[in-house]
């Protein structure tokens, strides 16, 4: 059985660097295949893909963003961490981790989010 | 990248069928045939309901169809039932720097 959580900070004044960290369990990030991406969603807005690592450790990121995220994975922990630099109101969202499917470009498994707050 | 297109929402009586469109490129969808389509409830995360290869993982219903011409993909549910009632999104490979693309969502009312 695959999960996965999210977890970190609730509240970001803005400039500030956001940490998030996806915890998870049911497969490893170091099996051929296998990614891990991170999806954002605004209070009452829509799914927005964020960034994406695979098993070799190839990372790719939302075209409008990659410049303020990054990506790593720890595999002897089972993490994978988002990093998200200089934050704004707008960043305001709940952030999801899921589960890629194998070699395949669709999200099968997905951790609750975690709603991360912006301000001053 | 620009998100894909969906209409803002759509309406069925019970036991009605119910289309709900996506419109993107032809760098996304129109190129690539991996689209999938999530439903979320409120409070709730998405759930995968239809796989990039258009198949239905374990306890999805068969009342949930899927369909592509050119740019536009397409999610038919057939016999809405009030558990329907949820947003939709539909997600499209975008290539090797893009990676993937959501729609802006759909939120189905079941009247």
């Amino acid at each position: 059985q695959i999960t996965l959580k999210e977890s970190g900070p609730t509240l970001v004044k803005p400039t500030q660097t956001l940490t998030l960290t996806c915890t998870f369990s049911g497969f490893s990030l170091s099996t051929r295949g296998v990614a891990v991406g991170w999806i954002r969603q605004p209070p009452g807005k829509a799914l927005e893909w964020l960034a994406l690592i695979q098993w070799d450790d190839a990372k790719t990121y939302s075209p409008s963003l990659t410049n303020r995220l990054s990506i790593t994975k720890d595999t002897s922990k089972d993490q994978v961490v988002l990093t998200v630099t200089n934050i704004d109101p707008v960043d305001t969202a709940t952030y999801y981790c899921a589960h890629r499917g194998i070699w395949g470009w669709d999200f099968d498994n997905w951790g609750q989010g975690t709603l991360v707050t912006v301000s001053s | 990248q620009s998100a894909l297109t969906q209409p803002r929402s759509v309406s069925g009586s019970p036991g009605q069928s119910v289309t709900i469109s996506c419109t993107g490129t032809g760098s996304d969808v129109g190129y690539y045939n991996y689209v999938s389509w999530y439903q979320q409830h409120p409070g709730k995360a998405p759930r995968l309901i239809i796989s990039d290869v258009g198949k239905r993982p374990s306890g999805v219903p068969d009342r949930f169809s899927v369909s592509k011409s050119g740019n536009t993909a397409s999610l038919t549910i057939s016999g809405l039932q009030t558990e329907d009632e949820a947003h939709y999104y539909c997600c499209s490979y975008a290539g090797t720097y893009s990676s993937v693309v959501f729609g802006g969502g759909t939120k189905l009312t079941v009247l």
